[in-house]
């Protein structure tokens, strides 16, 4: 099983700030790796898919990168409603895994 | 616009049968993979398993042999039937629409809903 290590647990940063979360997988998993973002009593919506395409509807403010094992979800000028928990989530071996988590608090 | 919607008891005693249905509309179920995934309160997400229209089916091994998921095409839905449920299996559960591909990501989700294992 892929497990997905993100970092940092949470990261409290100012609106108009920028965010960066990371997301490393115990083994290659090409580009093959999605963002989430979840907010409190809400389903996750996917953000990001194949390292770093948006998904309809996602603002250019989110944006993906990296290969490998390595990734990154940046948000740029964050918004009050940015604050919520994200997800990483790998495709490329079964079972289908998810990182645990970065919270962002917006201040 | 793609719709999920999931539906099932929100309590279940320990060593009974956890049994959950999601109704897709907007879309049809014959044409891609569906998902269920969970996630225990205050915790992260777990993959269950997932259903193709024509019976394929694909589960996460840390349930080993207690989930089955099932396809009902003529009501658009798919489901869910976890058996001798413990506490450890309290989780909002989340269906959610896959790929045409087996292995993909999930958008959009269900709501999801709240089950809680106790006597």
């Amino acid at each position: 099983e892929i497990v997905l290590t993100q970092s940092p647990a949470t990261l409290s940063l100012s609106p108009g700030e920028r965010a960066t979360l990371s997301c490393r997988a115990s083994q290659s998993v090409s580009n093959y790796l999605a963002w989430y973002q979840q907010k409190p009593g809400q389903a996750p919506r996917l953000l990001i898919y194949d390292a770093s395409n948006r998904a309809t509807g996602i603002p250019a403010r989110f944006s993906g990168s990296g290969s490998g094992t390595d990734f990154t979800l940046t948000i740029i000028s964050l918004e009050p409603e940015d604050s919520a928990v994200y997800y990483c989530q790998q495709r490329i071996n079964w079972p289908i895994t998810f990182g645990q988590g970065t919270r962002l608090e917006i201040k | 616009q793609v719709l999920l919607q999931e539906s099932g008891p929100g309590l279940v005693k320990p060593s009974e049968t956890l049994s959950l249905t999601c109704t897709i509309s907007g879309e049809s179920i014959s044409t891609y993979y569906w998902s269920w995934i969970r996630q225990p309160p205050g915790k992260g997400l777990e993959w269950i398993g997932y259903i193709y229209h024509s019976g394929d089916t694909k589960s996460n091994p840390s349930l080993k042999s207690r989930v089955t998921i099932s396809v009902d095409t003529s009501k658009n839905q798919f489901s869910l039937k976890l058996t001798s449920v413990t506490a450890a299996d309290t989780a909002v559960y989340y269906c959610a629409k896959g790929s045409a591909t087996g292995t993909s990501w999930f958008a959009p989700w269900g709501h999801g809903t709240l089950v809680t294992v106790s006597s």
